[in-house]
């Protein structure tokens, strides 16, 4: 039993590349939720998923796109990377009635 | 953000002392609440969960005033493993389902 694997765990982009960061969850848990984390700012909701085929925004979701195709995976998309997206990424999954489970976090850095 | 306030810290005690982080939230809809453990470059792991007036496990005591809107977390007999970032996090519910949203959190420095 993994829990949550975040992919990959450590990454550098030029400005201006894509890439898509992979959450997958093995507990068959509804909701997954992506954050990011900067120093001093806390975690930052950016989207999160109530089920499978569904999303929605969170309080930072610009820049960002996501998709729930599988209920187990969760994927964030980076269009084009800018400077301002270099944080560390945290992926969470949850049932209704308890806290969420964390992955490992991926430390994206965008030169 | 001014939904979940917290008193970021750092809060430097020695081991054995007894220690309170409080949380202030601005929804007086939500209903649970949590306290999360942070060590540094790490993922944020769940340490109590407050369904009601409050809730104990061993040295942590967590309590729950819903007239104030604020929650604490109480530390007793500080050890040197507690040193680490809490965090309060209260959820947030609207159309589309409900996620967390956490605190900066409150960082804890025991020494011995």
């Amino acid at each position: 039993n993994a829990g949550v694997t975040q992919t990959p765990k450590f990454r550098v982009l030029k400005t201006g590349q894509s890439m898509t960061l992979l959450c997958a969850q093995d507990m068959n848990h509804e909701y997954m939720y992506w954050y990011r984390q900067d120093p001093g700012m806390g975690l930052r909701l950016i989207h999160y998923s109530v089920g499978e085929g569904t999303t929605a925004k969170g309080e930072v979701p610009d820049g960002y796109n996501v998709s729930r195709l599988k209920k187990q995976n969760f994927l964030l998309g980076l269009e084009s990377a800018a400077p301002s997206q270099t944080s560390v990424y945290f992926c969470a999954s949850r049932t209704s009635n308890y806290g969420y489970t964390f992955g490992s976090g991926t430390r994206l850095t965008v030169v | 953000r001014k939904e979940v306030e917290q008193d970021p810290g750092p809060f430097n005690v020695p081991e054995g002392a007894t220690v309170a982080f409080n949380c202030t939230y601005s929804n007086s809809a939500s209903q649970s609440f949590f306290w999360y453990r942070q060590d540094c470059r790490k993922e944020p792991k769940l340490l109590m969960s407050v369904y009601s007036s409050g809730n104990e496990d061993g040295r942590f005591t967590a309590q729950l005033n819903r007239a104030s809107q604020y929650i604490s977390l109480l530390i007793r007999d500080s050890k040197l493993s507690d040193s680490a970032t809490y965090l309060c996090v209260v959820p947030y519910a609207n159309q589309a389902g409900t996620a967390l949203i956490f605190g900066k959190g409150t960082t804890l420095s025991v020494s011995s």
